[in-house]
C-alpha cells in the first residue's frame, strides 16, 4: 500500500532563517505530488505541483519554491522566512489519471 | 476560475441522527470532479467520496452519500447514522480535468461538524 510522509510534524522559526520541508511517498512510482497550504480556518491553496523529476508549476508568487529531486521526493524551501508564511503544509501524492489525491500529515509552520 | 462556497461555517448533529453539509460551486466547464474531504482534529485530510460530472447516479460510501445536482452546480454530502468520529471540518473540492497530467484541486472554506453525543 501507498504511505506518504512529511516532516517535520512543527516547526517553528524566525523570520528571515531558510525553510525546507520534505514530503516521501512510499509504495508508487511516478506520482504527481503537490504542495498546499492552509491558513487558520480556511480551506486548502495549491501552491505547486509536480508531474515528474525536475518539474515543477507553481501557482501563487511568493516567497517559496518547490524542487523534486526524486521521483517520490518533494521539497517545499525558502531562503527567508516571513510571517506571513505561517501556516498548516500539507503535501499530497496522486497516481497519474487517478484523480484521487492523498495527503500527508502535514508540517504545522509558526515563523515568529 | 472555479469556486467552491461553502456557506455554513458550523453544524452541529445529534449520535445516530443524519445530517447534510451544502456545497454550491461555479465553473464553465462540463467535464470535473467533485470530492468531499474530512480533516479531523488530526489535520489530515482524508478522502470521503468523490463524483465524476458525467455521471447522474449520485456517490455513496457506506454512510456518506452525496446529492449532486449539476444544473443547480449544488453537490451535497449526506451522513447518515452519525457517528461521534465524524467530528471534523469537512471541505467540498472541485477539479477541472485536463488534457494535461496533473490534476489542480480547488477547495472551499470548510464546515465544522460537531456531533453531539
Amino acid at each position: 500500500s501507498q504511505t506518504i510522509h512529511q516532516w517535520p510534524a512543527t516547526l517553528v522559526q524566525p523570520v528571515g532563517s531558510p525553510l525546507s520541508l520534505e514530503c516521501t511517498v512510499e509504495g508508487t512510482s511516478n506520482p504527481n505530488l503537490y504542495w498546499y497550504r492552509q491558513a487558520a480556518g480556511r480551506g486548502l491553496q495549491l501552491l505547486f505541483y509536480s508531474v515528474g523529476i525536475g518539474q515543477i508549476s507553481s501557482e501563487v508568487p511568493q516567497n517559496l519554491s518547490a524542487s523534486r529531486p526524486q521521483d517520490r521526493q518533494f521539497i517545499l524551501s525558502s531562503k527567508k522566512l516571513l510571517l506571513s508564511d505561517s501556516g498548516f503544509y500539507l503535501c499530497a501524492w496522486e497516481a497519474g489519471g487517478n484523480y484521487e489525491q492523498y495527503f500527508g500529515p502535514g508540517t504545522r509552520l509558526t515563523v515568529t | 476560475a472555479q469556486t467552491v462556497t461553502q456557506s455554513q461555517p458550523e453544524m452541529s448533529v445529534q449520535e445516530a441522527e443524519t445530517v447534510t453539509l451544502s456545497c454550491t460551486y461555479d465553473t464553465s466547464e462540463s467535464n470535473y470532479y467533485l470530492f468531499w474531504y474530512k480533516q479531523p482534529p488530526s489535520r489530515q485530510m482524508i478522502l470521503v467520496i468523490r463524483q465524476e460530472a458525467y455521471k447522474q447516479q449520485n456517490a455513496t460510501e457506506n454512510r456518506f452519500s452525496v446529492n449532486f445536482q449539476k444544473a443547480a452546480k449544488s453537490f451535497s454530502l449526506k451522513i447518515s447514522d452519525s457517528q461521534l468520529g465524524d467530528t471534523a471540518m469537512y471541505f467540498c473540492a472541485f477539479m477541472k480535468l485536463h488534457t494535461g497530467a496533473n490534476s489542480k484541486l480547488t477547495f472551499g472554506k470548510g464546515i465544522t461538524l460537531s456531533v453531539r453525543p
